[in-house]
């Protein structure tokens, strides 16, 4: 049963325009989440996160949104630059984030110059 | 920022023998470390939860006998395959939790160990 769902395997957008990858959650229990960015061949780092009390958080070029009715969020990008080319986690955490993190299936954006 | 450490970066090993992956946590301790692996075009799965002076947590469907893990210090845990075979090739990532005081959830990643068994 996968608890943490990115339906879009993979996404392609011209540089400068917005990048939206989207996730979706089945676990009623989940209160904090992450996205993660990833190279091949490489671990995770962290981009940014939001807590359920939230809707909405900002940090830079990048803003997660978060809909708890919906159990759906997203991450939108813009303006999208070659270098985000990269595949993009979805991760969903309980307890304010101290429990184990679920991650989604990942997306992979692509960024054409 | 905090930096995770795993090594070695890749390996090639022979069936039927044992590898041995280690993670550090570079510039802060972590008392809990996690252990996760990757096929290829699939999630990050949770493997264990590794507690340093107890042990490790193993999620269902692990076989806590054939991956051995130990977090013997405060900035060192170690994943040893055993009697591998080649379908445990994959990408094994560790990560670690920072201190609570940073006020953050959000864990560190190492680089990841490719594994290929021949």
């Amino acid at each position: 049963d996968q608890q943490v769902k990115q339906n879009s395997p993979s996404l392609s957008v011209q540089e400068g325009r917005i990048s939206i990858l989207n996730c979706d959650y089945t676990n009623s229990m989940f209160d904090y989440f992450l996205w993660y960015k990833k190279y091949p061949a490489e671990g995770p780092t962290f981009l940014i996160s939001i807590s359920s009390i939230k809707d909405k958080n900002e940090d830079g070029r990048f803003t997660v949104f978060l809909n708890k009715s919906a159990k759906h969020l997203s991450l939108h990008i813009v303006p999208s630059q070659p270098g985000d080319s990269a595949v993009y986690f979805c991760a969903a955490s309980a307890q304010g984030g101290s429990e184990k993190l679920v991650f989604g299936k990942g997306t992979k954006l692509t960024v054409n110059p | 920022g905090a930096v995770v450490s795993q090594h070695p970066s890749w390996v090639i090993c022979k069936s039927g023998t044992s590898v041995k992956i280690e993670c550090r946590s570079l510039d802060f301790q972590a008392t809990t470390m996690f252990w996760y692996r990757q096929f290829p075009k699939q999630s990050l799965m949770l493997m264990a939860t590794s507690n340093e002076g107890s042990k490790a947590t193993y999620e269902q469907g692990v076989e806590k006998d054939k991956f051995l893990i130990n977090h013997a210090s405060l900035t060192l845990s170690t994943l040893t395959v055993t009697s591998a075979h080649p379908e445990d090739s994959s990408f094994y990532i560790c990560s670690a939790d920072p201190p609570r005081r940073w006020s953050s959830y959000e864990q560190y990643f190492g680089p990841g160990t490719r594994l290929t068994v021949t």
